[in-house]
């Protein structure tokens, strides 16, 4: 089974810090992606990569930014945490249309 | 407009019944079809696919596509309490390579 691992369940951090969130798969799938998901908003794309060291903004890349330095690990990075990007993250790869998604990760800002 | 409309709910129903999932879309660009299933503090883990209009059944799960109405709809026979989680359609076109999703609808099943 592919396992997508993201590093943190949960994260509290305070307004302004620079928060790394960390993302690792397991099968060799050449695109990742970095959702956020909240109450009535649903999905939100954030940043996606088709490879090693390749990004592409998606629907809300404001604010944000991201790290592919090897296959397997997607970063997303929050420059200067807000408290509107309190949210749950998501961590998705795939090999071509069907995604894989870790746990996610819930972000607060305080 | 949202490319993709689903209904949030909640939808409730006893155990036992169908539960009737749909989602509405409006470009035709759309070739692939999934259904993801959530439960509470979880990620979304696949729960069918398809790619061409018609029925696909998996178990107690079936999944429809009409691409003529640009509709599908997901259905749940003898619902258990355990299919209690949130379900999310997913669209996806070749081009742009990647999946669009509706915003999902919550579940309940009661025993």
């Amino acid at each position: 089974d592919v396992k997508v691992t993201q590093s943190s369940r949960y994260l509290v951090k305070r307004t302004g810090e620079k928060v790394f969130l960390e993302c690792v798969q397991d099968m060799d799938h050449e695109n990742m992606f970095w959702y956020r998901q909240d109450p009535g908003l649903g999905l939100r794309l954030i940043y996606f990569s088709y490879d090693v060291k390749m990004k592409e903004k998606g629907d809300i890349p404001e604010g944000y930014s991201v790290s592919r330095e090897k296959k397997e690990r997607f970063s997303l990075i929050l420059e200067s945490a807000s408290t509107n990007q309190t949210s749950m993250y998501l961590c998705a790869s795939s090999l071509k249309d069907g995604y894989t998604f870790g746990s996610g990760t819930r972000l607060t800002v305080v | 407009q949202k490319e993709v409309e689903q209904d949030p709910g909640p939808l409730s129903v006893p155990e036992g019944a169908i539960v009737s999932l749909n989602c509405t879309y409006s470009n035709s660009a759309f070739q692939y079809f999934m259904w993801y299933r959530q439960y509470s503090r979880k990620g979304p883990e696949l729960l069918m696919y398809t790619y061409s209009s018609g029925n696909k059944e998996d178990g107690r799960f079936t999944a429809q596509v009409d691409k003529s109405s640009k509709y599908i709809s997901l259905f749940i026979r003898d619902s258990q309490p355990s299919d209690s989680a949130t379900y999310l359609c997913a669209l996806f076109k070749a081009a742009g390579n990647k999946l669009t999703f509706g915003g999902g609808t919550r579940v309940l099943v009661k025993p």
